[in-house]
């Protein structure tokens, strides 16, 4: 039972237009979701994060979208540069003290942003 | 600062050995998690370490364990090794609760079973 689904799992992208990464989750206890970056052979890195209360959050060029009622969000990146490819993991944390911080993960969309 | 730090980086074992992995949070972190991806696969949760206790473990059988030492670090066992558990293992370190903190990943440890 996937509860968090990224459904691309690769998306290729022109250099300087828009990125949009997608996820869709089923647990409605999920009350923080964040977007990590992985390149080969290293650990996931932290993009950006939102609270349920919230539906958008703006980090320089990431912005994340928050649509409760769907159970979706996104991440878009503008504008895209080569070094955005990467696998981007979508993660949701379940509220309740039995869950601390621990994360539930998307299976992951590899972003290629051609030069 | 110090990002989370795992040794070793790869580790090659054969079927029925042990293994150790061990893994550094950044200080100031209580919480420690640990998750296996394997290949091609998305990021599966194994278990969640606090303040020394085990808070909470994944669908894996009891062969995966682990401990939580008094300076944070944590040591993630696998016995009776098996073909399937070939696979990236990552280690995460955060604040404990509900901080709106995300967690911090070190580079995993490749382990890899002949």
């Amino acid at each position: 039972d996937q509860q968090v689904k990224q459904n691309s799992p690769s998306l290729s992208v022109q250099e300087g237009r828009i990125s949009i990464l997608n996820c869709d989750y089923t647990n409605s206890m999920f009350d923080y979701f964040l977007w990590y970056k992985k390149y080969p052979a290293e650990g996931p890195t932290f993009l950006i994060s939102i609270s349920s209360i919230k539906d958008k959050n703006e980090d320089g060029r990431f912005t994340v979208f928050l649509n409760k009622s769907a159970k979706h969000l996104s991440l878009h990146i503008v504008p895209s540069q080569p070094g955005d490819s990467a696998v981007y993991f979508c993660a949701a944390r379940e509220r309740g003290n039995n869950a601390g911080n621990m994360l539930t993960f998307g299976g992951g969309t590899r972003l290629m942003v051609k030069p | 600062e110090a990002g989370v730090t795992q040794s070793p980086t790869h580790l090659i074992k054969t079927r029925g050995q042990q293994a150790t992995l061990r893994c550094s949070p950044i200080s100031g972190h209580t919480s420690v998690y640990w998750y296996q991806q394997a290949l091609g696969l998305g990021l599966q949760f194994l278990l969640w370490y606090d303040e020394g206790e085990e808070r909470n473990r994944g669908n894996f059988p009891p062969r995966f364990s682990g401990r939580q030492f008094p300076n944070y670090s944590s040591e993630l066992n696998v016995n009776a090794l098996e073909l399937e558990d070939s696979a990236l293992y990552l280690c995460a370190s955060s604040y404990y609760l509900n901080s709106n903190q995300p967690q911090h990943f070190g580079d995993g440890t490749r382990l890899s079973i002949l």
